[in-house]
């Protein structure tokens, strides 16, 4: 099976800074999808980027990116601009295409942003 | 669209009692999942579905069954509660696409006691 990690169980940022939050991951696998969620005290799952193993491009949403090194097998996200609502426990996943298009979680990052 | 729905939000259950978790889709996903989350954990995989009648083990499946007779419904069923099974337990769906996301439900807390 596929292992996800996140070496960060904490991580605090100031209010307007920017925040990279560390994944890796270890796979055989050379065609699959990484995803960052995002759960806030509500506990609701949310999406917040995606990406596609065979894209060089990394994937960008608002003030949201990531830094994909596929030989590395690390997928890093930058949170620029931070904001309060931000705060929120942050989830790498990987997709494989191949073990019934399972997802395997990492054990997260609790991010705090401080105003 | 009402997207992931769970039922009940909380519960509290007496060791060797049994209870469904109730999980309905209307997003027409192929997919759907069953986690758990324990507390400081990521989600573990307990159960998961590719389409109506077919069902397969994740990571930690013991203590738990399934079933999905519709597209819609995946209800998770815990025989005989143990303190081990308390925690957080969501229900995602998703498509058969690579790149479709998980849409997860909201979660329901369950505390063996």
């Amino acid at each position: 099976a596929q292992t996800v990690t996140q070496s960060q169980p904490e991580m605090s940022v100031q209010e307007a800074e920017t925040v990279t939050l560390s994944c890796t991951y270890d796979t055989s696998e050379s065609d699959y999808y990484l995803f960052w969620y995002k759960q806030p005290p509500s506990r609701q799952m949310i999406l917040v980027i995606r990406q596609e193993a065979y894209k060089q491009q990394n994937a960008t949403e608002n003030r949201f990116s990531v830094n994909f090194q596929k030989a590395a097998k690390s997928f890093s996200l930058k949170i620029s601009d931070s904001q309060l609502g931000d705060a929120a426990m942050y989830f790498c996943a990987y997709r494989s295409p191949n073990t019934g298009n399972q997802f395997y979680f990492g054990t997260g990052t609790s991010l705090t942003v401080i105003p | 669209n009402a997207g992931v729905t769970q039922t009940p939000k909380f519960r509290i259950l007496k060791i060797g009692q049994s209870m469904t978790l109730q999980c309905t889709q209307d997003m027409n996903h192929n997919y759907m999942y069953w986690y758990r989350q324990d507390p400081g954990m990521g989600l573990k995989l307990i159960y998961y579905s590719v389409g109506a009648g077919i069902t397969d083990k994740g990571e930690v499946p013991n203590g738990y069954n399934v079933s999905r007779s519709t597209t819609e419904d995946f209800p998770l069923r815990l025989e005989l509660a143990a303190p081990s099974q308390t925690s957080v337990y969501f229900c995602a769906s998703g498509g058969r696409e690579r790149w479709n996301e998980q849409f997860f439900g909201p979660g329901t807390r369950l505390t063996v006691l």
